[in-house]
């Protein structure tokens, strides 16, 4: 089982936008629309943000975008708030291995 | 509103079965979905371990080479999970989830689980 590779870091100014890349193969994010995000507070349980690549569960701020293309997707926040601060996971399903994947997750700072 | 808790003991010995059990409300296991088990492990990334349906149907994930075993009681609304051979890398914080394909919209808070001689 191979983690999706993700920056470990990224950072941002408040109001400013911030983007995350998930890049895996063509058995995971590739082949398949079914790409989602994870937001992980510490101490706290992970919340789900984008699901089937870019589609916003009820409650999750309009900030928040996703995409795809190819082997590769993206989580997009814009106007970055102090809240946003937190790790995020990207997930996908695995067709080689009938398994599910994490991404390797990017700490979200805001200066 | 859906609503997970986890619960089971905290402290398993090295090569003894960990066992946890996933109490869900305001859904019914029975009408639907699949429903999983996630740990994440001290400083370290998310893992899937596997996830059921309300039939008994289960998928694992393949790295854990069969030591993981989740059953489903829908009668009382919960499920459970046991992983055997317990070593020190099993060492988490294990989360129940509701498992809606490939991405999961309900989580329990989290049972740390300490896996220790």
């Amino acid at each position: 089982q191979s983690a999706l590779t993700q920056p470990p870091s990224a950072s941002g100014s408040p109001g400013q936008s911030v983007t995350i890349s998930c890049t895996g193969t063509s058995s995971d994010v590739g082949g398949y629309n079914y790409v989602s995000w994870y937001q992980k507070h510490p101490g706290k349980a992970p919340r789900l943000m984008i699901y089937e690549v870019n589609k916003r569960p009820s409650g999750v701020p309009d900030r928040f975008s996703g995409s795809k293309s190819g082997t590769s997707a993206s989580l997009a926040i814009t106007g970055l708030q102090a809240e946003d601060e937190a790790d995020y996971y990207c997930q996908s399903h695995d067709s080689s291995l009938s398994d599910y994947v994490f991404g390797t997750g990017t700490k979200v700072t805001v200066l | 509103q859906v609503q997970l808790q986890e619960s089971g003991l905290g402290l398993v010995k090295t090569s003894e079965t960990l066992s946890l059990t996933c109490g869900v409300s305001g859904y019914s296991i029975s009408s639907g979905f699949f429903w999983g088990w996630i740990r994440q492990p001290p400083g370290k990334g998310l893992e899937w371990l596997g996830s059921i349906y309300n039939s008994g149907t289960t998928y694992y994930n393949p790295s854990l080479n069969s030591r993981v075993t989740i059953s489903v009681d829908t009668s009382k609304n919960r499920f459970s999970l046991n992983l055997t051979s317990l070593s020190a890398a099993d060492t988490a914080v294990y989360y129940c989830v509701r498992d809606r394909w490939a991405s999961y919209d309900f989580w329990g808070p989290g049972r740390l689980v300490t896996v220790s001689s």
